[in-house]
């Protein structure tokens, strides 16, 4: 067990430009989540996959936001033309079942400048 | 919308005594509830779940569920410096789809 691994850790970018993110998560983990968290709030929902499929996208993702999961195994995140509001700590976990607590990634640090 | 409700603190006590963190939630079908800890500009970590009414205990933290009033609570004694961390409380939705997050709670354990 290698724990969920995100990539970059850090993420400088300049606004309008196009942005990936990549989490592996925990190999026995068939659920995948994606969050973002700004400072002085608690990490806010923005996806989230069983397996391949995406079953849950938030209400709060805007149509620049996409994330995919192909083959059920890594995810990647990608935000296009960047805002300064993007940026915030983009925090990934998984689990292996609905009602477990989630393991998090080390997270990718988003700067939008 | 479902709500997470946390004292933002600074809850500030001293080394050895008990710290008090509460949590409210607002979705009546609930399931799963969950304590995490993040220390600054690291990712949350699980320190707790909880999914029956009534105490659980781990070593120095104690989690306590009342479902009929809505409300999840982590004692942590004998507190110690290195547990002055963010408290984050999430719960679960019905189908334990998703967690929500409360904004958390600063705890300083002072020496």
């Amino acid at each position: 067990d290698t724990g969920v691994s995100q990539n970059p850790r850090h993420k400088i970018t300049k606004r309008g430009q196009n942005v990936t993110f990549r989490c592996d998560p925990i190999s026995e983990h068939n659920r995948l989540y994606w969050y973002r968290q700004t400072l002085g709030q608690g990490p806010e929902f923005l996806t989230y996959f069983q397996n391949e499929a995406q079953l849950e996208k938030s209400r709060l993702l805007s149509d620049r936001f996409s994330a995919e999961r192909p083959k059920g195994s890594f995810s990647t995140l990608e935000i296009q033309r960047t805002e300064q509001g993007d940026s915030a700590m983009y925090l990934c976990a998984s689990s292996r079942r609905g009602r477990d607590g989630y393991t998090f990634g080390s997270g990718t640090r988003l700067t939008v400048v | 919308q479902k709500e997470v409700e946390q004292n933002s603190g600074p809850l500030s006590v001293p080394e050895g005594a008990i710290a008090s963190l509460n949590c409210t939630y607002s979705d009546r079908v609930s399931q799963s509830f969950f304590w995490y800890r993040q220390y600054s500009g690291k990712s949350p970590e699980l320190i707790m779940s909880i999914y029956s009414n009534g105490d659980k205990e781990d070593g120095r933290f104690t989690a306590q569920l009342n479902k009929a009033s809505q409300y999840v609570s982590l004692l942590i004694r004998d507190s110690q410096p290195s547990d002055s961390a963010t408290y984050l409380c999430a719960v679960s939705e019905e189908y334990g789809n998703k967690l929500v997050f409360g904004a958390g709670t600063i705890l300083r354990v002072k020496s």
